[in-house]
C-alpha cells in the first residue's frame, strides 16, 4: 500500500535540544515538502525538495534543517534555534509530470505533534 | 490580507443539510486544491481543479477563474463529514501550495 509515513506521532523536546522528525514515502514521488500548522492558521511551508541532494527554503525555514539523501526520505530537524517549535508538522510528497507539478495533487502524511517539555 | 481566504471559519449543520464552503484567492494560480483534515490530523486530497466543476460522490467543487473564487459543496451532509476543509492554491507553476486557514465543519445528527 503506497503512502507517506511520518514518525513519531508525538514528540517532546527539551530546551536546547535538537529533534528529528521522520518522513518516508514509497510513492516514487520526486518532490517532498514539510509544513507547519498552528491553530487558526493555514499550513506554512518550511522546506521542500524536488530532487535528491537538493532542497529549498520555504517561508519559515529559520530554526529548521533538512536533508534529502534518498528519494524516499526527507527528515526534518527542529534545532534549538527554533524558539517556538510547538506545532503540528506535516510532510507531503508530489509526483512530477515533465518539469511541472501543476497537475498533480500532494499526498500528506498523518503528521507529528511536537511539544516542549 | 491573506492570499487565500476561506469562509466561514466555523460551520455547524444538521444531518442532511446542503453545505457550502467558499474560497477566494488573490494570486495567479496553476490549480486549486480542496483538502480534508480529519480530527487526528491526517490530510486527504479531495479535489484538484483549474476550471469548471468536479463531482465525487456527495462532494462538488467549482471554480471561477475570472472571479478567483471556488466553492466546495456537500450534499446530504452526514456526521462523518465533520472535519476541517482546507483550500489551497498552486503557485509558481504548481511547485508550491498556499493554504487557507481552513473551515471547521461539524455535522450534528
Amino acid at each position: 500500500d503506497g503512502g507517506i509515513t511520518q514518525s513519531p506521532k508525538y514528540l517532546f523536546r527539551k530546551e536546547g535540544q535538537n529533534v528529528t522528525l521522520s518522513c518516508e514515502q514509497n510513492l516514487n514521488h520526486d518532490a517532498m515538502y514539510w509544513y507547519r500548522q498552528d491553530p487558526g492558521q493555514g499550513l506554512r511551508l518550511i522546506y521542500y525538495s524536488q530532487i535528491v541532494n537538493d532542497f529549498q527554503k520555504g517561508d519559515i525555514a529559520e530554526g529548521y534543517s533538512v536533508s534529502r539523501e534518498k528519494k524516499e526520505s526527507f527528515p526534518l530537524t527542529v534545532t534549538s534555534a527554533q524558539k517556538n517549535p510547538t506545532a503540528f508538522y506535516l510532510c507531503a510528497s508530489q509526483a512530477r509530470t515533465g518539469t511541472l507539478y501543476s497537475n498533480q495533487p500532494q499526498h500528506f502524511g498523518d503528521g507529528t505533534r511536537l511539544s516542549i517539555l | 490580507k491573506n492570499e487565500v481566504e476561506q469562509s466561514p471559519q466555523n460551520l455547524t449543520a444538521q444531518e442532511g443539510e446542503f453545505i457550502t464552503i467558499n474560497c477566494s484567492y488573490s494570486v495567479g494560480i496553476s490549480a486549486l486544491h480542496w483538502l480534508q483534515q480529519h480530527p487526528g490530523g491526517g490530510i486527504v486530497s479531495l479535489f484538484m481543479l483549474s476550471s469548471g466543476k468536479k463531482k465525487h460522490g456527495r462532494l462538488i467543487a467549482t471554480i471561477n477563474i475570472q472571479e478567483k473564487h471556488s466553492s466546495l459543496h456537500i450534499t446530504a451532509s452526514h456526521p462523518r463529514d465533520s472535519a476541517v476543509y482546507i483550500c489551497a492554491v498552486g503557485v509558481e507553476y504548481g511547485n508550491k501550495l498556499v493554504f487557507g486557514a481552513g473551515t471547521i465543519l461539524r455535522v450534528k445528527s
